[in-house]
């Protein structure tokens, strides 16, 4: 069965940092783009960041670039994303996605349950 | 950026009846679009990718049309279990973007 799971979340203070985990099992990790989406609470879907199969093409949002980095494992077949300076605004769910096609920048298939980060004093 | 506009916000329906949701994106995104489903407290489910092919094991009574900057994901008989919110998704270029989503609700 493909599966992610998500972890790490957890409260921090605003500027503090948290590292988010997705580990994969049932397909070949190694071979497709990996994203981060989240939701706020009562609010829509967000695309975060997405890096490609290898690792060296990166992509993020306006409003985490520059603190945010994602990264990956192949392998350990897991998919990071290192949080700093964490703002109020980064309260969310934050879901692991798997691309649907190798080289991403596309839709997402399969989705992970998710994992809360909240962010407040 | 890539606006993605939703309508209507919130869609009331009757069982059995046919819903039609609309997706605008600001600049053509060439069938580069995709429709998720989203239940309470579950994860996004992919529906829809090329605007118009369904994913694995979605039914035959979602279907997606549109071109350029127009797109829309219809149900022709809602049943209990499709009662959810809708978003769309362009995969056109960087940065990825969603709409608001649509809200469909048993009327």
């Amino acid at each position: 069965e493909v599966q992610l799971l998500e972890s790490g979340g957890g409260l921090k203070q605003p500027g503090g940092s948290l590292r988010l985990s997705c580990a994969a099992s049932g397909f070949t990790f190694s071979t497709y783009a990996m994203t981060w989406v989240r939701q706020a609470p009562g609010k829509g879907l967000e695309w975060v960041s997405s890096i490609s199969v290898s690792g060296g093409s990166t992509y993020y949002a306006d409003s985490v670039k520059g603190r945010f980095t994602i990264s990956r494992d192949n392998s350990k077949n897991t998919l990071y994303l290192q949080m700093n300076s964490l703002r109020a605004e980064d309260t969310a769910v934050y879901y692991c996605a798997k691309d649907r096609i190798t080289t991403g920048g596309t839709d997402m298939d399969v989705w992970g349950k998710g994992t809360t980060v909240t962010v407040s004093s | 950026e890539i606006v993605m506009t939703q309508s209507p916000a919130t869609l009331s329906v009757s069982p059995g009846e046919r819903a039609t949701l609309s997706c605008r994106a600001s600049q053509s995104v060439r069938s580069n679009l995709a429709w998720y489903q989203q239940k309470p407290g579950q994860a996004p489910r992919l529906l829809m990718y090329g605007a118009s092919t369904r994913a694995t094991d979605i039914p035959a009574r979602f279907s997606g049309s549109g071109s350029g900057t127009e797109y829309n994901l219809t149900i022709s008989s809602l049943q209990s279990e499709d009662f959810a919110i809708y978003y769309c998704q362009h995969y056109s270029n960087w940065p990825l973007t969603f709409g608001g989503g649509t809200k469909v609700e048993i009327k």
